[in-house]
């Protein structure tokens, strides 16, 4: 079945700087991949989301890249802003027969210091 | 807010208690989830619902028994629970099953199981 990896776990950033999570997923089938942001108390709210046929996709400060060989994608968040501390997750949608779900990742916790 | 409430919030409950947890979506949506959260492990698909019909019953223990009395409200009945039960229950919405289908998560009921 599928299975997806998470890394880092934690990750702490200054302000302004880059941050990048990464994903490996098993199933070479999976076809979307969403990125879900958990602020606390609260429950995962998706931020961006590719498709197989896509390489990358942009919104704002965010951003996902694809590599479907390598079976790897990436979230990258630019300019990063304490509002940006949060839980990541990473999910891939596993296709079995005319329905699927997502598998997620373990998540990322990611701190932006002011 | 997205859309989707959960109550309650907080519970804690005896290993012979008998509680149930209520979700409810308002977003006109067809297909309804129980998620399982618990601490640094990838959430947990636990039961799908879609036009009130179970599609997914994901290897759960039968202590955790799912309604679905229409597509606006979701429960999830608990009896006979043990301590690693407890974990933050996510409810999740959305149009249809399909990977286009973005599903929007609730807040969580915190589970205490004594």
């Amino acid at each position: 079945g599928e299975n997806v990896e998470q890394h880092p776990s934690t990750l702490s950033v200054q302000e302004g700087d880059s941050a990048v999570i990464k994903c490996t997923y098993s199933d070479s089938a999976s076809n979307y991949f969403p990125w879900y942001k958990q602020e606390l108390g609260k429950g995962p709210q998706l931020i961006i989301d590719i498709r197989s046929n896509v390489g990358e996709k942009k919104d704002q400060r965010i951003a996902v890249t694809l590599n479907k060989t390598a079976k790897h994608f990436s979230l990258h968040i630019t300019e990063t802003q304490p509002e940006d501390s949060a839980v990541y997750f990473c999910a891939a949608y596993r296709r079995r027969g005319s329905q699927g779900n997502l598998i997620f990742g373990k998540g990322t916790k990611l701190s932006v210091k002011p | 807010e997205t859309g989707v409430t959960q109550t309650p919030r907080h519970l804690v409950m005896g290993m012979t208690n008998k509680k149930s947890l209520k979700c409810e979506q308002h977003l006109g949506h067809n297909a309804m989830y129980w998620y399982k959260q618990s601490a640094k492990k990838p959430l947990e698909l636990m039961f799908v619902y879609n036009f009130k019909e179970q599609t997914e019953n994901n290897s759960v223990p039968s202590r955790f028994s799912p309604e679905c009395p229409n597509s606006s409200h979701l429960f999830l009945h608990l009896h006979t629970l043990q301590p690693e039960d407890s974990a933050l229950y996510l409810c999740a919405s959305s149009q249809g099953i399909q990977p286009a289908d973005t599903q929007y998560f609730g807040p969580g009921t915190r589970l205490t199981v004594l």
